[in-house]
This record gives C-alpha cells, structure tokens and sequence, in this order.
C-alpha cells in the first residue's frame, strides 16, 4: 500500500540554524512526491515537489531530493527564518490513483 | 497562480446545527475537488472525493449521510456537515485539481475550523 512516514516533532531551531526534516514512503509503482506547509490559520500551501526518482525540488531556499533507493524525500534548509515557523507535510501521489498520501506533519518553530 | 477559496474560514454553532461549507475555484475548472479533515496533531484524513454532476465517493469509515456533498458545477464543491456534534469538531480542507492529469498538485483552501459547542 501507500503511505508516508515523517519525522515526530515539534521542531524548535534558532535563526540560522540547518533544518532536515526527515520523510520516507512506502508505494506502489513510482509516485510524485511532495511537501506542503501550513502556516498557523491558513490552509495548505505547495512548497516543492518531485515527480520522478533523483529529481530535486526546491523553493523559498527549501530542497528535497527524490531518493528511490532510500524511498525516502527529506526535506532541508540551510538557514532557517521565524517566518519559516509552520507544520510540514510531506506526502505523495501514486502515479497510478487518485488521492495524496500525507505524512502526519512536523511542526517547526524557529526562534530569533 | 490558481486559487482555492473555502468559506466559511471558522464556525461556532450549537449541538445539532447543519453547517455548510463552501470550496470554490476561482480562476480554473476543478473536475474533481477533494475534502480533508484534520485532527489536532495529526496528519490530513481524505474524507470524500468530489466529482463535477455526479454522487461523490466516500472513504471507508465517512459517513456519507453526515457528510453530505455536492459538486453542482466545475467551480463549486459544498459540504453540509449535518446535525453536527462535538465530535465533529474538526478543522476541515478541501483541495481541488487542476486539469485532467491525475498527477497535478491539488491546490488547497485555507481551511475551515468548526467548533460544535
């Protein structure tokens, strides 16, 4: 079956600090994987993704790289910001279905 | 870029009100729109998927007759919680698809936290 694994959190960083936010997935076939941030109040929000294997998605100085051997998509930063304070969701989508897969999300904060 | 709009964004009522929740797609045509819950400190639930002129599909476990949806056309998507209970209580998310490839990011609404007091 489907279904994705996530790093517990809460997170809590200093400005400036590395972030990994550690995502590994079980599926069938080849699934586009991605990660989602929500900040507080609002909905989801696409932050990068990856549709096939050794593919790097990145934005907002965020990147993930698809690794297949580890079937894993952690998610990094090199210097994080307060405003980088938010939950993560890592999920997939099976490149055959219909529905994302969503990891239980990791809160992050991030102090100045 | 495409945008989700979902209202009401929060919702207090009393034991055994019917809320209904709006999902619109303001500038594309959303086939299919998908409706999510959220528990505290756990990860999105797919409730129900949406589709445009046709009954929607429930995941196991979803009550289709407490979840009531409608999908009357490509931009709108409704979700009539009825007679809702505290345990409903929940923050709810739908998220519609752009364009016919089963693989394009779904794009999200903001959310709607309803409290059932």
């Amino acid at each position: 079956g489907n279904s994705v694994t996530q790093m517990e959190g809460p997170v809590t960083l200093s400005e400036e600090a590395f972030l990994t936010i550690n995502c590994t997935y079980t599926a069938t076939g080849y699934p586009s994987l991605f990660w989602y941030v929500q900040y507080p109040g609002e909905g989801l929000q696409l932050l990068l993704k990856a549709t096939k294997a050794d593919d790097k998605g990145s934005n907002k100085g965020f990147e993930a790289t698809y690794r297949k051997e580890t079937t894993s998509f952690h998610l990094e930063k090199g210097s994080v910001q307060v405003s980088d304070s938010a939950v993560y969701f890592c999920a997939l989508f099976p490149n055959t279905g219909n529905q994302f897969y969503f990891g239980t999300g990791t809160s992050l904060t991030v102090i100045p | 870029g495409a945008v989700v709009s979902q209202h009401p964004s929060r919702v207090i009522c009393k034991s055994g009100t019917s809320v209904k929740i709006e999902c619109r797609s303001l500038d594309f045509q959303a086939t299919t729109m998908f409706w999510y819950r959220q528990f505290p400190k756990q990860s999105l639930m797919l409730m129900a998927t949406s589709n445009e002129g046709s009954k929607a599909t429930y995941e196991q476990g979803v009550e289709k007759d407490k979840f009531l949806i409608n999908h009357a056309s490509l931009t709108l998507s409704t979700l009539t919680v009825t007679s809702a209970h505290p345990e409903d209580s929940s923050f709810y998310i739908c998220s519609a698809r752009e364009g016919g490839m089963g693989n394009q990011p779904q794009h999200f609404g903001d959310g709607t936290r309803l409290s059932i007091l």
